[in-house]
């Protein structure tokens, strides 16, 4: 299994670019998430969704759109860059409980560095 | 803003001794887990302790959760400096909402 993938590694954008990250899983989990990383400021959740068709916003998802057609890709979208959005970004995903709402251990990516300027 | 508050912010220490992390939330959990970020790495979950659970070991670690005083607490022992890196709470309630972490450095 190669886990949870992102692509791109590293992204430089200009000021008012849109651009996806991408985030794909391969093990069957119902939970994916996004987190936005900045130095002291822990993981801030996004956007998260609990199956395909199915999404809901975190902590801070303004300027960010997702969409899960499928169980195994989830999206991030930046509609129109801006430097505040400079961040280091996680995709994770996992396992739903027995509520079918929440997530158990959550598997997590290698991350996206954007920098926009 | 976060749910979860570790303590200390930063934690040194020599090789062989225990480390100590706490954790902090401010509203009811169904469970809480702890993480390990590696520098520049993603995060790997370590443990998991359920709202009803008070202790949980899993190797060298060692979880307790007081729900009465909204704390856990995660101790290392007979650390290594591979153990290096930021430690994570994060409370389930309803989402994960992760806490700042605490930075392990372990001296070899």
């Amino acid at each position: 299994n190669a886990g949870v993938t992102q692509t791109p590694k590293f992204q430089v954008l200009k000021t008012g670019q849109s651009m996806t990250l991408q985030c794909a899983q391969d093990m069957n989990h119902e939970y994916m998430s996004w987190y936005r990383q900045d130095p002291g400021m822990g993981l801030r959740l996004i956007h998260y969704s609990v199956g395909a068709g199915i999404t809901d916003q975190g902590e801070v998802p303004n300027g960010y759109n997702v969409s899960r057609s499928t169980t195994e890709d989830f999206p991030l979208r930046l509609l129109s860059a801006a430097p505040s959005q400079t961040s280091v970004y996680f995709c994770a995903s996992s396992h739903l409980d027995h509520s079918g709402r929440r997530g158990y251990e959550q598997y997590f990516g290698p991350g996206t560095r954007l920098t926009v300027t | 803003s976060q749910q979860g508050e570790e303590d200390p912010q930063a934690l040194s220490i020599q090789e062989g001794e225990n480390a100590t992390m706490n954790c902090s939330y401010k509203t009811s959990i169904n469970n809480l887990q702890w993480y390990r970020q590696n520098s520049g790495r993603g995060l790997v979950h370590l443990i998991l302790i359920r709202s009803n659970e008070r202790e949980k070991h899993s190797g060298r670690l060692r979880v307790t959760l007081d729900t009465s005083k909204k704390s856990s607490s995660l101790l290392i022992t007979a650390s290594r400096a591979a153990d290096t890196a930021s430690y994570f709470c994060a409370g389930v309630y309803g989402k994960l909402t992760f806490g700042q972490g605490t930075i392990l450095t372990v001296h070899p």
